[in-house]
């Protein structure tokens, strides 16, 4: 089974709100990644944080990650609608095998 | 820098025809995984390979699937004797190894008709 597990699949919001995506996860984690996906392309990193870590900022951007809830969430400041992409969390239990979950679709509205 | 490149971008193979998807790393990385992504769901794990090695292939299927990343040139998964189960999108992805993120290609679509 998928290791980490968006919520909620999908989110609609309106420009100028925030978004919170959630990501849970299952065993002992050496980093969390997001990623973002644009329609018919790849993926594109937005933001790495360790174990050790609890809060990172990037940018509109911010994650934290509560490693004894195996928890993570990605909240993206005063949304554009160029936001507008699925958002994944991959979870890096093992050295070079990212696991993803099945990503947030966020619809940001003008 | 020009990224991870993949192709071709979208490939057309008949029932039963070889599918041989090629990646080229960012300059400076020596881990390459591939990953297989279905519509409407997220990225599976399929391979990791470092130079003339495979790490791992807990996520490749037995039969038909096979990967290599050779000394010299580009990884390359291919396909033999494809189905239409195997139609999706293939992405690969490069780094220099944990802790660091990935970087991902544009994927190449695969449609079996």
């Amino acid at each position: 089974s998928q290791q980490g597990e968006e919520d909620p699949q999908a989110l609609s919001i309106q420009e100028g709100e925030n978004a919170t995506m959630n990501c849970s996860y299952k065993t002992s984690i050496n980093n969390l990644q997001w990623y973002r996906q644009n329609s018919g392309r790849g993926l594109v990193h937005l933001i790495l944080i360790r174990s050790n870590e609890r809060e990172k900022h990037s940018g509109r951007l911010r994650v934290t990650l509560d490693t004894s809830k195996k928890s993570s969430s990605l909240l993206i400041t005063a949304s554009r609608a160029a936001d507008t992409a699925s958002y994944f969390c991959a979870t890096d239990p093992l050295e070079g095998k990212l696991i993803f979950g099945q990503g947030t679709e966020l619809s940001v509205k003008p | 820098n020009a990224g991870v490149m993949q192709n071709p971008r979208h490939l057309v193979r008949r029932r039963g025809q070889e599918a041989r998807l090629r990646c080229s790393p960012m300059k400076g990385h020596s881990h390459v995984y591939w990953y297989r992504q279905l519509p409407e769901e997220g990225l599976k794990f399929m391979v990791y390979l470092q130079k003339e090695n495979i790490i791992d292939e807990s996520g490749m299927p037995k039969e038909r699937f096979s990967a290599e990343f050779p000394k010299e040139g580009p990884s390359i998964l291919r396909i033999q004797q494809v189905v239409r189960g195997d139609s999706a999108a293939y992405f690969c992805a490069s780094s220099q190894g944990t802790p660091y993120g990935y970087t991902f290609g544009s994927g190449t679509r695969l449609t079996v008709v």
